[in-house]
């Protein structure tokens, strides 16, 4: 059972136009959301996150959205550059003691210049 | 700050043989750690998470073992490596919410 979806596994985008990569979840106990982005032979790096009470976060040119009555998230890039080219997970959690997060499978972002 | 390390970056193994991949962390206490693997084309499996020395939860069956012997270090093990091993392996830690990954260890098994 896939509790985190994200159902485009790429997208491609202009150098200076919007990405938006899109997630949605079925657990609703989950109450904490957050995008990484992953290189490849890298650890992932935490990018953005939103709690369940805003329905907004922004940080630079990156941007989330929550919708709790679809049950979806979407993360928001611009303007796009090259260097934002990389495989963006959404995870997410319903707290507790363990904090443990639930993954989706990635979609892979390529900016074109 | 805090940093992350994981080691080694890569490892070719043979079939049958044992594994201990380590993980420490600097620059906080008492962190809750976890182990993932990647596979090929796959997305982050969580394989063990630990929210104290000596606690240690399992998420999937297998033949992995993992264990947490001081308060920033995090170990990974197995007694006997099988093909479906091959993947590559994440530890992170947390202070709450969000999770650090560290580099990460490419594991081959032939």
């Amino acid at each position: 059972d896939q509790q985190v979806k994200q159902n485009s596994p790429s997208l491609s985008v202009q150098e200076g136009r919007i990405s938006i990569l899109n997630c949605d979840y079925t657990n609703s106990m989950f109450d904490y959301f957050l995008w990484y982005k992953k290189y490849p032979a890298e650890g992932p790096t935490f990018l953005i996150s939103i709690s369940s009470i805003k329905d907004k976060n922004e940080d630079g040119r990156f941007t989330v959205f929550l919708n709790k009555s679809a049950k979806h998230l979407s993360l928001h890039i611009v303007p796009s550059q090259p260097g934002d080219s990389a495989v963006y997970f959404c995870a997410a959690t319903g707290g507790g003691s363990n904090y443990k997060l639930t993954f989706g499978k990635g979609t892979l972002l390529t900016v074109n210049p | 700050s805090q940093t992350i390390h994981q080691w080694p970056a890569t490892l070719v193994q043979p079939v049958g043989s044992p594994l201990s991949l380590e993980c420490t962390v600097e620059g906080t206490s008492n962190p809750n750690l976890y182990w993932y693997r990647q596979a090929a084309g796959r997305g982050l499996q969580l394989l063990f998470y630990s929210v104290g020395i000596g606690q240690i939860s399992s998420e999937v069956p297998q033949n992995l073992s993992a264990s947490r012997p001081q308060d920033r270090q995090f170990i990974l093990s197995s007694k006997k490596l099988l093909l479906s091993d091959s993947g590559f392996y994440l530890c992170a830690w947390s202070p709450k919410y969000e999770q650090y990954f560290g580099p990460g260890t490419r594991l081959t098994v032939t």
